[in-house]
């Protein structure tokens, strides 16, 4: 099944701890990128990657990192979380070219303390 | 990036056709227009993609204008399940960060 797979779903952590947010697909898509999305503001994307070892930020890039080593995954690091980085996570992925559709993961609902 | 502005709720009852509009005035030359739908914590899905004139699938109708301006996604006979948040993308070509803003929150009554 096609799919795109986060781990993990929820997670609660505590300032400073750094933490990785994992993302994977199966569908041998160029493109992979990571949103945030928070009550009121939307979907925001933090990250995006076209290819192996190619990654550029998106619109809130403070405080994470991301890593392109292999094609079918694309990890979110959190080095030093803080509380404002609490927030539903979103990974996606897609055929390169803009305008192909996105295919979504289920999400990681991710508090920090 | 051509930014679009959609209303931010609508309220619809089953069985009617919902339109939501989405305007786009800055839309670039080889902009797309796409659709997507979201559940409460679900990711997006997607609808619908055009380019001009009209696109239809099972699920949805999506009319653009000439001057691609705007664009309207039409849902034929809603129901309950219908109740999401529905976002227009437009899209550049080359470096693609797409722009999901806050979307319209449709709530369709019994």
């Amino acid at each position: 099944e096609a799919q795109v797979t986060q781990n993990p779903r929820y997670l609660i952590t505590v300032t400073g701890k750094k933490l990785t947010v994992t993302c994977s697909q199966n569908m041998n898509h160029e493109y992979m990128s990571w949103y945030r999305q928070d009550p009121g503001l939307g979907l925001r994307q933090i990250y995006y990657s076209m290819n192996v070892e190619v990654t550029d930020k998106g619109d809130v890039p403070e405080g994470y990192k991301v890593s392109r080593k292999e094609k079918r995954n694309f990890p979110l690091i959190l080095e030093s979380p803080s509380p404002n980085q609490t927030s539903l996570y979103f990974c996606a992925s897609s055929l390169a070219g803009q305008g192909n559709e996105q295919f979504f993961g289920p999400g990681t609902r991710l508090t920090v303390l | 990036l051509a930014k679009t502005t959609q209303p931010i709720s609508m309220d619809s009852y089953e069985g009617q056709e919902v339109n939501i509009t989405c305007s786009h005035n800055n839309i670039a030359t080889n902009d797309y227009i796409t659709w997507y739908q979201q559940f409460p914590s679900q990711g997006p899905r997607f609808i619908i993609q055009g380019y001009k004139t009209k696109v239809t699938n099972e699920v949805a109708s999506l009319f653009i204008p000439a001057d691609r301006k705007s664009s309207t996604l039409s849902l034929p006979r809603v129901s309950l399940s219908d109740t999401a948040v529905y976002y227009c993308l437009v899209g550049t070509g080359g470096s693609y960060i797409p722009t999901f803003g806050r979307g319209t929150s449709l709530i369709v009554h019994p």
